[in-house]
């Protein structure tokens, strides 16, 4: 069975400084890794995925399948990101997705 | 982009009652659901995967006569949770995956069973 752990339940971090979530997976075929966030009352919505290898809002995310991680980075953290931010898996076949437990970013002024 | 829709986004029930939850994709079709349940500060844990036209499928551990799911159109898949308890009180949210890979999450439902 798949599974997704985010080590770090919150990561307070001050606006300008660069910040880290973690992720790892343990999952036997080829998975596709997402993140997801989740802004104070709004509903999850997606970040990004492995396969585009894109940045979005600043953050980016490497899939390392040596490591079984996908860490969520972005260099200079701002106060908007402070949200909810869930990493998570889909096997190769179907639509399910497995989540990690969440990482709380809080960014202070 | 598409979204998905749930109603109501809070209900209040006594125990031993019945509540239905509803979730609908509102600008594309949707063959598949999926229903979440979210505790306080906790992650999203699937319950079940809602299939237009056939049964349910649940995951492990998921009491499928408790929570019964509909998915009675291409566009609308109900959650009735029965008998509730107030171990029920739970944020219940629901997705529907879209044309590619991405998944589209309502905004979710609070259920407070007292």
């Amino acid at each position: 069975a798949q599974r997704v752990t985010q080590p770090e339940k919150l990561l307070s971090v001050f606006k300008g400084a660069p910040v880290e979530l973690k992720c790892n997976y343990s999952y036997s075929g080829s998975p596709e890794l997402f993140w997801y966030v989740q802004y104070s009352r709004q509903r999850l919505q997606l970040l990004l995925r492995h396969i585009s290898r894109e940045s979005i809002k600043g953050f980016t995310a490497d899939l390392n399948k040596g490591e079984t991680s996908f860490h969520l980075k972005k260099p200079f953290a701002q106060e908007e990101d402070s949200a909810m931010y869930y990493c998570a898996l889909r096997r190769a076949a179907g639509n399910k997705l497995t989540f990690g437990g969440g990482t709380r970013v809080l960014v202070k002024p | 982009g598409a979204v998905v829709s749930q109603h109501p986004s809070w209900v209040i029930c006594k125990s031993g009652t019945s509540v239905k939850i509803e979730c609908r994709s509102l600008d594309f079709q949707a063959t598949t659901m999926f229903w979440y349940r979210q505790f306080p500060k906790q992650s999203l844990m699937l319950m079940a995967t809602s299939n237009e036209g056939s049964k349910a499928t649940y995951e492990q551990g998921v009491e499928k006569d408790k929570f019964l799911i509909n998915h009675a159109s291409l566009t609308l898949s109900t959650l009735t949770v029965t008998s509730a308890h107030p171990e029920d009180s739970s944020f219940y949210i629901c997705s529907a995956p879209g044309n590619t890979y991405e998944q589209y999450f309502g905004p979710g439902t609070r259920l407070t069973v007292t």
